[in-house]
Order: structure tokens, then sequence, then C-alpha cells
């Protein structure tokens, strides 16, 4: 079965950090863009972050860029987002998603909560 | 910063049409994406380029983008597709990608 499956979200407080994962399975994640995008409860989709196939290319919101970094590990079928200097508007459900314009694959998300 | 501007709601009745719009500026030169999200579940794509569909996407689901407007097009609507709906471009001048608000498609 082709899945996306997100890790590492939890309880953190503000000016912490967290390292959020995405493991694939079913398909070799090294031939595809992918993108971080969140949901605040209750709000709508943002999208956060791009890395392209090869890491070359790589994107963020401006709400985020200078305190989150995305990286990939293709031998380890890997997406990753380490998120430095959090602050409560961080929290928000954190899917990854396939692509390079539109995502035609997601997961099911992972948790952030900032909250002292 | 680019920007896309969906209707909040929409109402439908079973078996009626829906038309859900999304507004950016010449959005016609753009691809648009529509994703439907149904309560607890993961986005899920429904229209890709314009008007592809996916694989397992009912041929219910269409779309068309033309000008400063993209519609997304649900013939013959059914309870189960009460959902919140999003459209979706990527901004190559400030290559981010970009969501419209979401529109909350009610069956009566």
């Amino acid at each position: 079965e082709v899945q996306l499956v997100e890790s590492g979200g939890g309880l953190v407080q503000p000016g912490g950090s967290l390292r959020l994962s995405c493991a694939a399975s079913g398909i070799t994640l090294r031939i595809y863009s992918m993108n971080w995008v969140r949901q605040a409860p209750g709000k709508g989709l943002e999208w956060v972050s791009y890395i392209s196939s090869s890491g070359n290319n790589i994107y963020y919101a401006d709400s985020v860029k200078g305190r989150f970094t995305i990286s990939r590990d293709n031998a380890k079928n890997s997406l990753y987002l380490q998120m430095n200097s959090l602050r409560a508007e961080d929290t928000a459900l954190y899917y990854c998603a396939r692509g390079v314009d539109g995502f035609d694959l997601w997961g099911q998300g992972t948790m952030v909560t900032v909250s002292s | 910063s680019y920007v896309l501007t969906q209707p909040p709601s929409v109402s439908v009745a079973p078996g009626q049409t829906a038309g859900i719009t999304c507004g950016g500026i010449n959005i016609g030169s753009k691809n648009v994406y529509w994703y439907q999200q149904r309560p607890g579940q993961a986005p899920v794509l429904v229209v890709g380029d314009d008007s592809d569909r996916p694989s397992g996407i009912p041929d219910r689901f269409s779309g068309s983008n033309s000008g400063n407007t993209a519609t997304l097009t649900i013939t013959k609507v059914e309870a189960g597709d009460e959902a919140d709906y999003y459209c979706q471009v990527w901004d190559s001048l400030s290559d981010h990608g970009v969501f419209g608000g979401g529109t909350k498609l009610t069956v009566l």
C-alpha cells in the first residue's frame, strides 16, 4: 500500500524545538518533490515548505522561514521538518504531501502543540 | 503574496449541482488543484491541473479555470460529498504554495 506516515509531533513549550518525520512506504520517495502543509485547529490549510527530489531547491512560507528546515534522506525513504523557536501560532496538524505544483498523496498528519 | 478567495460555504440539495469558486488575479494562467477534506481526515486531491481527475475520483467532479476564477463543479451531489473543499496553486513568482480559505459544502 502506498502511504506516507508522519511522526514526531507532541507538546512543546514556546521557544522549543521538534523534528517531524515522514516515512514513505510503497513508493520511492527520492524521485518525488515533497512538501509540508499544516492546519491549525478549526482552520484552513497552509503550505509550509517544499523540497525538490534532489534536495537542491527548497522553499519556505514566510511565517516559518529562518525557523524551520526541511530535509530528506532518500536512503531512508524519509522526509523531515526541523522546527526551532516554536510559537503558539505554530500549533497545528502537520501533513507531508507529495508533489510539485499540486499534492496528490498526503499522510494522516502529526499534531504539534506549542504551549506553556 | 498571491491570494485565493473562496466562499466560506455552499449549500446544495442531493442530486443537484454544486459549484465552488476560487478567485485569484489571472488565476487562468495557473494550474489549479482542488482538495476534498472530510471531517477528521487528510485532504484528498479531487481535481488537478485545472480539470484532471486522479484515479478513483468520480466523474461527477470536474474543474474549469479562466480569467480570474476557477470553479469546482460537483454534479449529482451525494450526502458523502459533504466536506471542506480547498483550491490551491503554486505561485511561481514567490515559489510558494497557496491555498484558498476553504469552502464548506453542506448537502441539505
